[in-house]
């Protein structure tokens, strides 16, 4: 079946470091990859995407590539700020017999904590 | 409203009763899909609606738990005889279509006692 593996931390950092948080996962075809961020007492947002290989998804300051060879869609930021603090989850949709991606399959979240 | 709405944000209640999770997706959104976010567990998928059907509800854990969906719209999450393990988190979240990008509501938190 389809899973996601990502690093489950807690990570703790300081302002202004880089950030990476591992991501790969396992999936038949070629899913989609997603990459959502939940905010202390809010619901989840969705931060990239990227739909195909080598695809590289962007916002806020972070960035992941698709890399089909490696299975893997690792989270970096280059300077992280304290508003950062959040947990992530990474996450892949199948697409299904019928074309169509529904179901998100996640990660079990990555908390971060970013420290002044 | 601008976006999906669940009520609601906390539920409390004894081991045995039942309860009601209630979800208002984005006006014109067809799709709306059901999660549960739980210590150990993660996200897990539990059901999806496609206008008022139902084509994939294999997320659901057991027969205790139901939904439905009525005029294309509100969606109602049933668990009966709740159990310790039913405590999680109950997420929404609706697209305009299959396939489209998921919006998530704020989520329901559930504790059994």
């Amino acid at each position: 079946g389809n899973s996601v593996t990502q690093m489950e931390g807690p990570v703790t950092l300081s302002e202004e470091a880089f950030l990476t948080i591992n991501c790969t996962y396992t999936a038949t075809g070629y899913p989609s990859l997603f990459w959502y961020v939940q905010y202390p007492g809010e619901g989840l947002q969705l931060l990239l995407k990227a739909t195909k290989a080598d695809d590289k998804g962007s916002n806020k300051g972070f960035e992941a590539t698709y890399r089909k060879e490696t299975t893997s869609f690792h989270l970096e930021k280059g300077s992280v700020q304290v508003s950062d603090s959040a947990v992530y989850f990474c996450a892949l949709s199948p697409l299904n017999s019928g074309g169509s991606n529904y179901k998100l399959t996640f990660g079990k979240g990555t908390l971060l904590t970013v420290n002044p | 409203g601008a976006g999906v709405s669940q009520s609601p944000s906390n539920k409390v209640t004894e081991k045995g009763k039942d309860v009601e999770l209630r979800c208002d997706p984005i006006s014109g959104h067809t799709a709306l899909y059901w999660y549960r976010q739980s210590l150990g567990q993660g996200l897990e998928f539990l059901i999806y609606f496609q206008g008022n059907s139902a084509p994939d509800k294999s997320g659901l854990p057991s027969d205790r738990f139901s939904a439905e969906r009525t005029g294309g719209s509100v969606s109602t999450l049933t668990i009966q005889r709740t159990q310790q393990e039913d405590s999680a988190v109950y997420l929404c979240a609706s697209s305009s279509r299959v396939g489209a990008l998921q919006h998530f509501g704020d989520g329901t938190r559930l504790s059994i006692l």
